[in-house]
């Protein structure tokens, strides 16, 4: 059973390129849900995507957004890319009908410079 | 005041000993509560998950939750050298089965020492 998964693990940008972020869910599971997490700092809450819609938004600038394909799987796409931008971007699955307990992946390493 | 607060430690124990973790949360409604573990340079792994009152064991894990003083805690019993990671605390709010986001600390950095 495969877990969650995401590509790339590291990327470099230069500041204002645009970056996209790919996720796939643990198998059957429905719903996405994307974190950035600044060096020594918890994972703070980007946004929840369930039956390809934005169900839910954290304080993050619309720079940040996001898509869910059919197979549920799910983009991050960061504009203008800011110096504040490098951390490290976790997609974590779940499933709505299966209760609310969520899982990473392995995250994906974004340093701009 | 922040949402969920835990002690950033360093908490350093010797091998063998009872490592205890502590998080406190400010939304009263928040109704589910999750303990992920997080070894440096790789992402949250799920230790527990609690819900009502009470303790709640797993193995050498233990979590306590006292919702009337928003307080959940995580002890690690027999602590051992490869418990040497950073314990995220992470609240949820809302009604059970709601896919709602997860609120967390900023973590407690757990050494445990040979």
């Amino acid at each position: 059973d495969a877990g969650v998964t995401q590509s790339p693990t590291h990327l470099i940008k230069t500041r204002g390129q645009q970056v996209t972020l790919r996720c796939s869910p643990k198998s059957g599971h429905d719903t996405v849900s994307w974190y950035q997490q600044a060096l020594g700092q918890g994972p703070q809450f980007i946004f929840q995507y369930y039956e390809e819609e934005e169900r839910q938004r954290g304080n993050f600038p619309d720079r940040f957004s996001g898509h869910q394909f059919p197979n549920y799987s799910s983009e991050l796409n960061v504009n203008a890319l800011l110096l504040g931008d490098s951390a490290l971007y976790l997609c974590a699955s779940s499933s709505l009908g299966a209760g609310e307990t969520q899982y990473f992946g392995p995250g994906t390493r974004l340093l701009v410079l | 005041q922040k949402e969920v607060e835990q002690n950033s430690g360093p908490l350093s124990v010797p091998e063998g000993a009872i490592a205890s973790l502590n998080c406190t949360y400010s939304d009263r409604v928040s109704q589910s509560f999750f303990w992920y573990r997080q070894y440096s340079g790789k992402s949250p792994e799920l230790i527990m998950s609690i819900y009502s009152n009470g303790d709640k064991e797993d193995g050498r894990f233990t979590a306590q939750l006292n919702k009337a003083s928003q307080y959940v805690s995580l002890l690690i019993r027999d602590s051992q050298p490869s418990d040497s990671a950073t314990y995220l605390c992470a609240v949820k709010v809302g009604p059970s089965g709601s896919a709602r986001q997860l609120t967390f600390g900023s973590g407690t950095q757990l050494t445990v020492l040979p």
